[in-house]
């Protein structure tokens, strides 16, 4: 069971800044959260992960709220191509994918 | 950069007939895993395998399914006797896990479509 919540769905506009907020308030103190996206309907890829400190990559950053009960992905210059469905899952056990549960994700919708 | 690959990419077959997906993961990843993604819903767990065998499955893989890795390079699902709902798209992925990437593989998935 998706133990995230997530808005259905979000506009940009393209190179502006997209920022998709996550719900897990029921996290505990070991579980990690992962961010994937899935455009159209090709296979999920890995955005980024975090425990408690912010994470930045390549790709995006990864803001995780003191008492971990929300997060927020950002991806600093929005293109069209990131038009996807952004999921936030949050993990029981590090690196172990077998419980990894895709719920709804946010549709986010980058305009020109 | 390295990739999983799977075939076929699109397969349609009549309900009752076995089918099986191929997948070809990372190199040297050891831990090996099936999702489904039945048209507009959620990407939903099958099922996962290390050291050549079953680690975990969930409710969908009944007995129904089975997973193998016949070589060093192959890893394949096979559903015996398909039926309608069967019809999804399947997505094999594979990790290192004990290595902190924290990253899931995924291939571009087959799309089954039972008639």
């Amino acid at each position: 069971d998706a133990k995230t919540t997530q808005p259905t769905s979000m506009d940009c506009a393209e190179g502006r800044a997209a920022n998709l907020p996550c719900n897990h308030s029921t996290i505990s103190g070991n579980e990690y959260v992962y961010w994937y996206r899935q455009i159209h309907s090709q296979g999920p890829q890995y955005i980024i992960h975090g425990l408690k400190n912010n994470e930045t990559n390549e790709m995006a950053s990864l803001i995780i709220t003191e008492d971990r009960k929300s997060s927020t992905l950002i991806l600093p210059h929005a293109t069209l191509r990131d038009t996807a469905v952004y999921y936030c899952i949050v993990s029981s056990q590090p690196y172990n994918f077998n419980k990894f549960y895709f719920g709804s994700g946010t549709k986010l919708n980058v305009k020109p | 950069e390295p990739e999983v690959t799977q075939t076929p990419s699109h397969q349609v077959t009549q309900m009752g007939q076995e089918v099986i997906l191929r997948c070809v993961p990372i190199s040297n990843h050891l831990y090996f895993y099936w999702y489904r993604q039945i048209l507009g819903q959620k990407v939903e767990f099958l099922v996962s395998f290390y050291n050549n065998e079953i680690s975990e499955k969930s409710e969908i893989f009944d007995d129904q399914f089975s997973v193998e890795r016949p070589d060093g390079s192959n890893f394949t699902l096979k559903i015996r006797s398909t039926k309608l709902e069967d019809s999804a798209m399947y997505f094999c992925a594979s990790s290192d896990q004990g290595k902190e990437t924290g990253e899931l593989f995924f291939g571009e998935g087959s799309r089954l479509t039972v008639l």
